[in-house]
């Protein structure tokens, strides 16, 4: 069962344009949201991180938005560069119980010039 | 500084051999994770280790067992490899809870013939 699941397996944007990422979970027991990003032959790397105490957190052209009623959330990158085109990963926890992230199967995003 | 480091980097097993993979952090981390990584998957927690000595489950952990004798050394063992361990591999290390950030290592790609 995919707890965690981002159906868009691939995203293409052009340069300049916003990038909207999408993502949707079904724990309601999850309350913390993070969001990495992964290059070929790398490991992933953080991204931008979100509570559930908030519905949006920003950093520079990242910025990422939490529904809870909906059980959604999504990163919004603006504007695109071709620098970001990697494979994103959302990834949920919940703080109460054991230590571990449950990971989306991830989006590849392509930002075209 | 070198963060999370994994070696090999690749390695390609015949059925029934048996490997371990080593993980080193070099930030003084307690928590430590080995992920894998799967096509349409996304990242599967395998096992993780909370602090120097201590292991425990993950999502999918048969098939595998790790050691923590050294707070900077995770290992990932495969006592008989099968090819349904196809995978690329990560490990992880973090400072305290899990929801914080991870930090990762490049990934070993194995193949079991």
């Amino acid at each position: 069962d995919q707890q965690v699941k981002q159906n868009s397996p691939s995203l293409s944007v052009q340069e300049g344009r916003i990038s909207i990422l999408n993502c949707d979970y079904t724990n309601s027991m999850f309350d913390y949201f993070l969001w990495y990003k992964k290059y070929p032959a790398e490991g992933p790397t953080f991204l931008i991180s979100i509570s559930s105490i908030k519905d949006k957190n920003e950093d520079g052209r990242f910025t990422v938005f939490l529904n809870k009623s909906a059980k959604h959330l999504s990163l919004h990158i603006v504007p695109s560069q071709p620098g970001d085109s990697a494979v994103y990963f959302c990834a949920a926890s919940d703080s109460g119980t054991a230590s571990k992230l449950t990971f989306g199967t991830g989006t590849r995003l392509q930002v075209t010039l | 500084n070198a963060g999370v480091t994994q070696t090999p980097k690749f390695r390609v097993l015949k059925t029934g051999q048996s490997m371990t993979l080593l993980c080193a952090q070099d930030m003084n981390h307690e928590y430590m994770y080995w992920y894998r990584q799967d096509p349409g998957m996304g990242l599967r927690l395998i096992h993780y280790s909370v602090g120097e000595g201590t292991t425990a489950k993950g999502e999918v952990p048969d098939g595998y067992n790790v050691s923590r004798l050294k707070k900077q050394n995770f290992l990932l063992g495969l006592e008989s490899a099968a090819p349904s361990q196809t995978s690329v591999y990560f490990c992880a290390s973090s400072r305290d809870r899990v929801y914080e950030k991870l930090f990762f290592g490049s990934g070993t790609q194995l193949s079991v013939l």
